[in-house]
């Protein structure tokens, strides 16, 4: 029984670039979100998916960060023309219901922007 | 803006000492859950308190959920070097998603 899967566990891009964080959640968990983890900065919510639904994005940036859950395939969190500041790890965590009694997060994946 | 604060940050103790930490807010949580990161690692699940009062226990650590659902703590008996890391303090809000404290970075030496 496979947790939260996430992909790349590390990703380096070059300034400008296009960064594509992909994230597969638990068997039977139908609600998805991210949070971006900086340095000194502890979690921030970003993205609350459900399939093919976005249900809050308040937490993420309104340019160059985009979020989706198709009704095939993981939830993948995209970063247009990458700057450094974006550099930080990114953790999915999935829930069957609101997450009211807890999530299970994945690994994360680290982004470094050259 | 629901805020959580978390104290200490860092906490370097001896194996074998007792320790608190602590998690606070302005603001009424539905639930207040708590998680443990390694390096590297996603933040893992320790415990979920939903009752105001409600105390929790998971071997040598014990939760407390303040009576107004505002604040939180945890216990940490007779420490042990496998302890290390960071506890993080989380209350969910609205929709479900996750306030988190600033995390309290736990060293225990042998």
């Amino acid at each position: 029984n496979a947790g939260v899967m996430q992909n790349p566990r590390h990703l380096v891009r070059r300034r400008g670039q296009e960064a594509r964080l992909r994230c597969s959640p638990m068997k039977g968990h139908s609600h998805v979100y991210w949070y971006r983890q900086l340095p000194e900065e502890g979690l921030k919510f970003m993205v609350y998916l459900q399939k093919e639904n976005i249900i809050d994005e308040s937490g993420m940036p309104k340019e160059r960060f985009s979020a989706e859950f198709p009704k095939e395939g993981p939830s993948i969190l995209r970063i247009q023309q990458v700057v450094r500041g974006d550099s930080a790890a990114y953790f999915c965590a999935s829930s069957q219901g609101t997450g009211f009694f807890g999530y299970t997060f994945g690994s994360g994946t680290r982004l470094t922007v050259v | 803006t629901q805020l959580l604060e978390q104290s200490p940050q860092f906490l370097s103790i001896q194996e074998g000492e007792n320790l608190t930490v602590y998690c606070n807010s302005s603001s009424v949580f539905s639930s207040l859950q708590w998680y443990r990161q390694e390096p590297g690692e996603g933040p893992v699940l320790l415990v979920t308190v939903v009752t105001g009062g409600e105390v929790k226990k998971l071997k040598r650590l014990t939760f407390q959920f303040g009576d107004a659902r505002k604040d939180s703590s945890l216990h940490i008996t007779a420490a042990q070097t496998g302890d290390t890391g960071l506890y993080l303090c989380a209350g969910a809000a609205q929709g479900g998603k996750l306030i988190f404290g600033q995390g309290t970075e736990l060293s225990v030496k042998p």
